[in-house]
C-alpha cells in the first residue's frame, strides 16, 4: 500500500507564477515531512521540511503547508523559475524509525520561460 | 568536501548473475541508507545502517538481497541471482546521525539493468 501519494505526475507552470505541488499520506504516525528535488542522473537533494507540530514552514521562495486533519501537505514555489524544473518528491518519517523515509512517486515540474 | 559516491554508475547484467553495488558515504556520517527507484516509481526504502549495524532491513525485497557496512564507512549492497524486476536505480544516502531530522545526502545512484 502506498503510504505517501503524489497524484499529479507532472505540472507545467509559467515563469514567475506560483507552483503548487501536492502530497497525501495515510499513516497518522508520520511526524516529519520533507520535500526533495531531483535532477536527471543526480541523487535527490533536500529542499524543505516540516514537523507535525507546525502547519507552515517557509524558506525563501519555498513554503510547505501541512494539514494534519486532511493528511495533506503542499509545496508552494513563488515565483517559479526555469531552474526549478525538476522532479519533486514528498517524503515522510516516523519518529522512532531511524530516519527511514517513505517517498511519494514524484511530480515532474516544468517551468516555462 | 566530497559528497556521497556510488559505483558503478551503470551496471548491465544477465538474469541469474550476482551483482555488488558500492556506496561511499560522507566522512563522519554514522547513518547510511539504501533506497531504490524503479521506473515511474518513488524511492523505496531498502535498509539502513547505524555504524556497522542494520537496525532496519524491512525493505529488502527478498533473501536474494543483502547489505553490509564495514568500518562504519563503505557499504555494499549485494543482489544474488538477479531477476528482471531488480532493474532500478539504487540510491545510497548518508546522514550525520540516524533520524529524519538529520539531512540525508544522496549519491547519484547506480542504474542496474538486468537482461
Amino acid at each position: 500500500d502506498q503510504q505517501v501519494k503524489q497524484n499529479s505526475p507532472s505540472l507545467s507552470v509559467q515563469e514567475g507564477r506560483i507552483s503548487i505541488l501536492n502530497c497525501d499520506y495515510t499513516n497518522s504516525m508520520f511526524d516529519y515531512f520533507l520535500w526533495y528535488k531531483k535532477y536527471p542522473a543526480e541523487g535527490p537533494t533536500f529542499l524543505i521540511s516540516i514537523s507535525s507540530i507546525k502547519d507552515k514552514n517557509e524558506d525563501g521562495r519555498f513554503t510547505v503547508f501541512l494539514n494534519k486533519s486532511a493528511k495533506h501537505l503542499s509545496l508552494h514555489i513563488v515565483p517559479s523559475q526555469p531552474g526549478d524544473s525538476a522532479v519533486y518528491f514528498c517524503a515522510a518519517s516516523e519518529d522512532n524509525q531511524g530516519g527511514k523515509l517513505i517517498f511519494g512517486q514524484g511530480t515532474e515540474l516544468s517551468v516555462k520561460p | 568536501g566530497a559528497g556521497v559516491s556510488q559505483s558503478p554508475s551503470n551496471k548491465v547484467t544477465e538474469k541469474g548473475k550476482d551483482v555488488e553495488l558500492r556506496c561511499d558515504p560522507i566522512s563522519g556520517h554514522t547513518a547510511l541508507y539504501w533506497y531504490r527507484q524503479s521506473l515511474g516509481q518513488g524511492l523505496e526504502f531498502l535498509i539502513y545502517f547505524q555504524g556497522n549495524s542494520a537496525p532496519d532491513k524491512s525493505g529488502l525485497p527478498s533473501d536474494r538481497f543483502s547489505a553490509e557496512r564495514t568500518g562504519g564507512s563503505v557499504s555494499t549492497l549485494t543482489i544474488q541471482r538477479t531477476q528482471q524486476e531488480d532493474s532500478a536505480v539504487y540510491l545510497c544516502a548518508s546522514s550525520l546521525q540516524r533520524g529524519a531530522y538529520n539531512e540525508q545526502f544522496f549519491g547519484p545512484g547506480t542504474r542496474l539493468t538486468v537482461l
